[in-house]
């Protein structure tokens, strides 16, 4: 049983560029969800998919942001024009879960975005 | 965004002594869940609950969920130096359809061998 899986782990890029990430959940579950951590924080949630629809969007995510899972499996989360307070750990996560009822969410070890 | 008051923010102790640890939130939460993040990796899930009162073990791990549903801590016993890491509290808010997780500050852990 593989984990949540990352890519990439690392990413530098400059100011005003895009960069996009990728998740792999747990393969049976169909719960998958976005977080990010600036250091000595604890995760802020981001946004959230049941199956390939987002059913769920902070404030944090600005109009620069875009997440999708297009066949409910893998999730890309997309930072158009990045600025410097973009820099972050990007932390995915899943989870099975029904209705209201949830089993715990596991985490991938993250992408790591520094913006120069 | 909100995050959950957990204390102490750091300990540093010597191998084999007992650690405690805890969280609290100004709103009712339906899960209390532990996880422990080392540096460059992902949080790692260590105890989950589910109902006011409950109390579970893990090993030398053992937490409880705050009959008020607004707290919860979490024991380390006989710590070893692997025990070494930040050790995070999430809530899930009752009731409702979010399912998104409010983490508490962490509580960086140092063990001296």
């Amino acid at each position: 049983d593989t984990g949540v899986s990352q890519d990439p782990r690392h990413k530098i890029t400059k100011r005003g560029q895009n960069v996009t990430f990728r998740c792999d959940p747990i393969s049976e579950h169909n719960r998958l969800y976005w977080y990010r951590q600036t250091l000595g924080q604890g995760p802020e949630f981001l946004t959230y998919f049941q199956n390939e629809a987002q059913l769920e969007k902070s404030r944090l995510l600005s109009d620069r942001f875009s997440a999708e899972r297009p066949k409910g499996s893998f999730s890309t989360l997309e930072i158009q024009r990045t600025e410097q307070g973009d820099s972050a750990m990007y932390l995915c996560a899943s989870s099975l879960g029904t209705g209201t009822s949830n089993q715990p969410q596991h985490f991938g070890d993250g992408t790591r975005l520094s913006i120069l | 965004g909100q995050q959950l008051n957990q204390s102490p923010q750091s300990m540093f102790i010597q191998e084999g002594e007992d650690v405690s640890m805890n969280c609290t939130s100004s709103s009712i939460f339906n899960t209390w869940l532990w996880y422990k993040q080392d540096p460059g990796e992902g949080p790692v899930l260590l105890i989950a609950l589910y109902k006011a009162g409950e109390l579970t073990s893990n090993g030398r791990l053992t937490a409880q969920f705050g009959i008020t549903r607004k707290d919860s801590f979490l024991n380390i016993s006989a710590s070893i130096p692997s025990d070494v890491g930040i050790y995070f509290c999430a809530g899930r808010h009752y009731g409702g359809a979010t399912n998104k997780l409010i983490f508490g500050t962490g509580t960086l852990l140092a063990v001296q061998p």
